[in-house]
């Protein structure tokens, strides 16, 4: 069955420093993996994807993310954060099979203080 | 070029109650899935319509029931509400299914409290 971990609830980072947001999954066969962003009383924004190729997939706003398949992770990185980029992320994951439901994590709140 | 449009964007119920809630997808799009996303916790598939049947569930009782239109448009149904059924739901769409299905686009949602 599919999975997705994101062993961080919050993550506080100060204005201009870079940020990581980690994410884990597990996932039979090859994964399609997911960042949105979601912003109170929002929908969700879809900011990058991995679906093959690329190690290093650049996404929305100046945010990346890195496939690692040895260690089933997807963290999602920015080498200067924004106070604007304070909202809630969602790492998600589906197979690459025939079945395209997509599987999210229990978000990361990610704060960025001026 | 409209986006996933849901409707409507706030709504009140009384526990036991019977409410429908719509979603247009992205202009292109054919496959309409369907979200629910409690406080604080992350979406949870509920289900999804290709060429108007229903494809795939997840784990929701059969009072989640949903439809999809000739035009690609769905409608979730949820019958004899509950307390608990209190949520966001999240409309997404995106074109076909398996391995051309790699992106899914979101709507704004429908606020769904039941009193």
């Amino acid at each position: 069955a599919q999975s997705v971990a994101q062993p961080e609830d919050q993550v506080n980072v100060a204005e201009g420093n870079p940020l990581t947001v980690k994410c884990t999954y597990s996932v039979s066969g090859n994964p399609y993996l997911f960042w949105y962003v979601q912003y109170p009383n929002r929908g969700l924004q879809f900011l990058l994807k991995y679906i093959t190729g690329d190690n290093l997939v650049k996404g929305s706003y100046g945010f990346e993310a890195e496939f690692n398949k040895s260690q089933t992770s997807f963290h999602l990185k920015k080498p200067s954060a924004l106070v604007s980029d304070s909202a809630l992320y969602f790492c998600a994951v589906r197979d690459g099979g025939s079945a395209s439901k997509i599987i999210f994590g229990s978000g990361t709140r990610l704060s960025i203080r001026p | 070029d409209a986006g996933v449009t849901q409707s409507p964007t706030h709504l009140i119920k009384t526990r036991g109650q019977q409410v429908t809630l719509r979603c247009s997808p992205k202009s292109g799009h054919d496959t309409v899935s369907w979200y629910q996303q409690a406080l604080g916790q992350g979406p949870q598939f509920i289900f999804q319509y290709y060429e108007e049947e229903e494809r795939q569930r997840g784990n929701f009782p059969d009072r989640f029931s949903g439809h999809q239109f000739p035009n690609y448009s769905s409608e979730l149904n949820v019958n004899a509400l509950l307390l608990g059924d209190s949520a966001l739901y999240l409309c997404a769409s995106s074109l076909g299914l398996g391995l051309s299905n790699t992106e899914a686009f979101f709507g704004q949602g429908t606020r769904l409290t039941v009193v």
